[in-house]
């Protein structure tokens, strides 16, 4: 049962154009919406985040959209960059979910996103 | 380097034996996580701590899996009796927050661990 959800497993963009990735939420506890980016043989690095008391957060070339009703996120990248080529993982977290107030988060799958120059 | 660490970052290792997973997080972060990615699929919780104390424990997948971090820094996952299902990549990630603070979770770059 999957509570993040990244529906398109890949996205190939042209550069210089907008690339959006989406990603939907069932569990409504959810409160904090992050986006990761991840490279081969690296880690997830953090790129932008949302609390639910905001539908948009904006950082340089990445803005992202909450719709809180629809439980959708996206994120969009413009003007899209080769350098931006990577899988990008949704993820969300529920303050006091567990009782002892870790802020775990939950992982989509993540989609391949090429940008292709 | 300021970042998260994790050694080793590759481990092969014989199913039945026991292996150790170290995580350095970033200095004076008290929040540490671990995570288990399996290939395909996103990161999955195993375990939190806020300093020293683990405060949660409900994503480890059975009782062969146990982690510390007996000082508030440094933590090791530790798997005993290692089965082919637990090959993944164990990422390990830090965060200055206390609870009831949002942060950003900073991820090291994992140790790849292999079961034949």
């Amino acid at each position: 049962d999957q509570q993040v959800k990244q529906n398109s497993p890949s996205l190939s963009v042209q550069e210089g154009r907008i690339s959006i990735l989406n990603c939907d939420y069932t569990n409504s506890m959810f409160d904090y919406f992050l986006w990761y980016k991840k490279y081969p043989a690296e880690g997830p690095t953090f790129l932008i985040s949302i609390s639910s008391i905001k539908d948009k957060n904006e950082d340089g070339r990445f803005t992202v959209f909450l719709n809180k009703s629809a439980k959708h996120l996206s994120l969009h990248i413009v003007p899209s960059q080769p350098g931006d080529s990577a899988v990008y993982f949704c993820a969300a977290s529920a303050s006091g979910y567990s009782g002892a107030g870790s802020y775990q988060l939950t992982f989509g799958k993540g989609t391949k996103l090429s940008v292709i120059p | 380097g300021a970042g998260v660490s994790q050694s080793p970052r590759y481990k092969v290792a014989k199913r039945g034996q026991d292996v150790a997973l170290r995580c350095d997080p970033i200095s004076g972060h008290v929040s540490l996580f671990w995570y288990q990615q399996a290939l395909g699929q996103g990161p999955e919780f195993l375990t939190y701590f806020q300093n020293e104390a683990q405060l949660d424990k409900s994503g480890l997948p059975s009782d062969r899996f146990f982690a510390e971090r007996p000082e508030g820094s440094v933590s090791t996952l530790k798997i005993q009796r290692t089965q082919q299902e637990d090959s993944a990549v164990y990422l390990c990630a830090s965060s200055w927050a206390l609870v009831g603070i949002y942060n950003e979770q900073f991820f090291g770059p994992g140790t790849r661990l292999t079961v034949l």
